[in-house]
């Protein structure tokens, strides 16, 4: 079984449509995440929630708005739909609020805004 | 705020040679380190960790990274690359006050290509 699932894989839509995309998680983890990847591979975290909860917002414009309906899962949906948003979403997740634990990531979402 | 920076863009070696990506952070306190490797298309695995004890640590495959406090770096190292290790390498560090929940600060990614 996947440890952490995205879906969809691929996304192309036009630019001010909303889209969502989802992720699951089935290792019992409390943490989950949502990174960007650009086109030049760099990765950088927008969200981080514990339990449901909220942790860390970076500066992402407020189109992006996550929601995590229970720990094992948090979705992103994106609003207006920009072509600078074309990139890879990356959920992942890990235990607890420690330091000490390793992100596990999902499949990404490749979303192509045209 | 922390930072990793990753000193090699774009590596191109031959299979057999050996491999050395550098990895620096900024961050003064206690810090976990990680190295992740994406292949093509795919996504980002951990190749490996250091969060304390023994500063040389080995991972998956092959590949092993030695945390050296006083120069601020965490250096991946394989004695001898493979044609299939040909992948995006990523230094990370977790270092917020905030603990896991903080989230990871990656380097800009090595490119690694070996040619056969």
């Amino acid at each position: 079984d996947t440890a952490v699932s995205q879906t969809p894989k691929y996304l192309v839509t036009q630019m001010g449509n909303d889209k969502s995309i989802k992720c699951e998680q089935n290792l019992g983890h409390d943490t989950m995440y949502w990174y960007k990847q650009d086109s030049k591979k760099f990765l950088k975290i927008m969200f981080s929630y514990n339990n449901k909860e909220l942790i860390i917002n970076e500066t992402v414009p407020n189109r992006f708005s996550p929601k995590s309906p229970d720990k094992a899962h948090l979705n992103l949906h994106i609003n207006s739909l920009e072509l600078g948003d074309s990139a890879v979403y990356f959920c992942a997740s890990s235990r607890g609020q420690g330091r000490d634990t390793e992100a596990f990531f999902g499949q990404g979402t490749r979303l192509t805004v045209v | 705020a922390q930072s990793v920076s990753q000193h090699n863009h774009h590596v191109i070696l031959s299979e057999a040679a050996s491999l050395e990506l550098g990895c620096n952070y900024s961050y003064g306190g206690t810090v976990n380190l990680f190295w992740y490797v994406q292949y093509p298309g795919q996504h980002l695995q951990l190749l490996l960790k250091y969060f304390s004890g023994d500063p040389l640590v080995k991972g998956i495959k092959g590949f092993e990274a030695e945390f050296i406090k006083s120069k601020f770096s965490f250096n991946l190292r394989k004695p001898s690359v493979q044609w299939s290790d040909t992948a995006e390498y990523f230094c990370a560090v977790n270092a917020g006050s905030g603990g896991g929940a903080d989230g990871l600060t990656f380097g800009k990614g090595t490119h690694l290509i070996i040619q056969p």
